[in-house]
């Protein structure tokens, strides 16, 4: 049973450039986070979404982010016009019980840098 | 707004020495969980605490959840270089709620 997939590991953008990042949940899963991770820094939750919904984007910037979580196929992340603060690492996580006391399951994370 | 608060920051110990790190909420919690992230890794679940006063063991590994369930600690026995890493705490407010309060983890550091 895979865990959650994600890709790119590592994405190098200039600024102005955009960035997509992709989850694949576990199997099973249909809730999925999105979390962000500056170096020697905790995780900053940025959104939550189930399939076709976005449930709570509270954490993400209101510019130039936005997810997706489509019916078919993996987990977007995207951000537009990147900027050096941007870098950081990106984790995405599922759960099989989103609105219950279940864990996540984080996959190996997108890092991003911005040159 | 809510906050746990996890401390310390960093812990140097060296190998065999004792570690621990506590974590302490705002606000009561519904449970709390813990995550270990290794060097250049991802977070991964370790334990889940829900009732006040709870207690749990993984080997070396000891988990509390405090009586008005508003802090938590982990320690370690006798650490070894596998231990290696930073642990993070993170708490729900209210029960079936999906939001997971972090904190900003404790670096665990093993003197050469």
């Amino acid at each position: 049973n895979a865990g959650v997939m994600q890709n790119p590991r590592h994405l190098v953008r200039r600024r102005g450039q955009e960035a997509r990042l992709r989850c694949s949940p576990m199997k099973g899963h249909s809730h999925v986070y999105w979390y962000r991770q500056l170096p020697e820094e905790g995780l900053k939750f940025m959104v939550y979404l189930q399939k076709e919904n976005i449930i709570d984007e509270s954490g993400m910037p209101k510019e130039r982010f936005s997810a997706e979580f489509p019916k078919e196929g993996p987990s977007i992340l995207r951000i537009q016009q990147v900027v050096r603060g941007d870098s950081a690492a990106y984790f995405c996580a599922s759960s099989s019980r989103g609105l219950n006391t279940g864990e996540l399951f984080f996959g190996e994370g997108s890092r991003l840098t911005v040159l | 707004g809510q906050q746990v608060m996890q401390i310390p920051q960093y812990q140097h110990v060296q190998e065999g020495e004792d570690f621990t790190t506590y974590c302490n909420s705002s606000t009561t919690l519904s449970n709390i969980q813990w995550y270990k992230q290794r060097p250049g890794g991802h977070p991964v679940f370790l334990i889940q605490l829900v009732k006040s006063g709870e207690v749990k063991k993984q080997k070396r590994l000891t988990f509390q959840f405090g009586e008005a369930k508003k802090n938590s600690s982990l320690h370690i026995t006798a650490t070894q270089t596998t231990d290696v890493g930073t642990y993070f705490c993170a708490g729900r407010i209210h029960e079936g709620n999906y939001q997971l309060i972090w904190g900003a983890g404790t670096k665990l550091i093993i003197k050469p």
